[in-house]
């Protein structure tokens, strides 16, 4: 199974860029790379998937490297209610995502 | 807005109780999980359902059972709640299909047992 490898936590000053690596070196080629982000309290949510081209949304960017063992989730311009724990995740099985336990994300006023 | 809901926030059983977790989704998803949530351990996997009346074991499916009678409901039994099952517990749903979005997962908010 492919794994992904996240630091635990992580911080950042509101209004600044913050930028959320993750590592997944046992990728396979037709593996989608998603991230979650679960806010207290709160089941996981969606954020943003990506294959290999960088891809961007409403919440985040997902940058992909060229080789594709790394990926970082870009949040441009962090809020406190960003303040949460950021999953990235590889399918297993095709249609199951396993979630390993992410990075906890601290925003400070 | 599509929703999953879970029947409880917070449930407190004792010990050989019989625990049933219910879930509820509208969004016609076939695809079903369960999942828990401990700490530094992150959300495993317990069961999975791909239709009515399908099962499969996630990773750590010992002392659970599911039942999925309904397209929309899904629900976790505990035959005999033991301490070591105290956790969050968490219901998903996804489209079927092979592909990223039928690998999108939406949650519900999660229901906190707690087994004395």
């Amino acid at each position: 199974d492919a794994k992904t490898t996240q630091p635990n936590s992580m911080e950042s000053n509101e209004e600044e860029p913050v930028h959320l690596p993750c590592n997944h070196s046992t990728i396979s080629g037709t593996d989608y790379i998603h991230w979650y982000r679960q806010l207290p309290s709160q089941g996981p949510e969606y954020v943003i998937h990506g294959l290999t081209s960088n891809v961007n949304n409403r919440m985040a960017s997902l940058a992909i490297a060229e080789d594709r063992k790394s990926s970082t989730l870009i949040l441009h311009r962090a809020t406190l209610r960003d303040a949460a724990v950021y999953y990235c995740i590889l399918p297993y099985n095709t249609d199951k995502l396993i979630f390993g336990t992410g990075t906890r994300l601290q925003v400070f006023p | 807005d599509v929703k999953v809901t879970q029947s409880s926030r917070y449930l407190v059983k004792r010990t050989g109780e019989k625990v049933f977790l219910e879930c509820v989704q509208d969004m016609d998803h076939e695809n079903m999980f369960w999942y828990r949530q401990d700490p530094g351990l992150g959300l495993r996997l317990i069961y999975f359902s791909y239709d009515v009346k399908m099962k499969e074991k996630g990773d750590i499916p010992e002392g659970y059972s599911v039942s999925r009678e309904k397209k929309e409901r899904f629900s976790l039994i505990l035959e005999s709640a033991s301490t070591n099952q105290t956790s969050m517990y968490l219901c998903a749903s996804s489209l079927s299909g092979y592909s990223p979005e039928s690998e999108k997962l939406f949650f519900g908010s999660g229901t906190q047992l707690s087994v004395l």
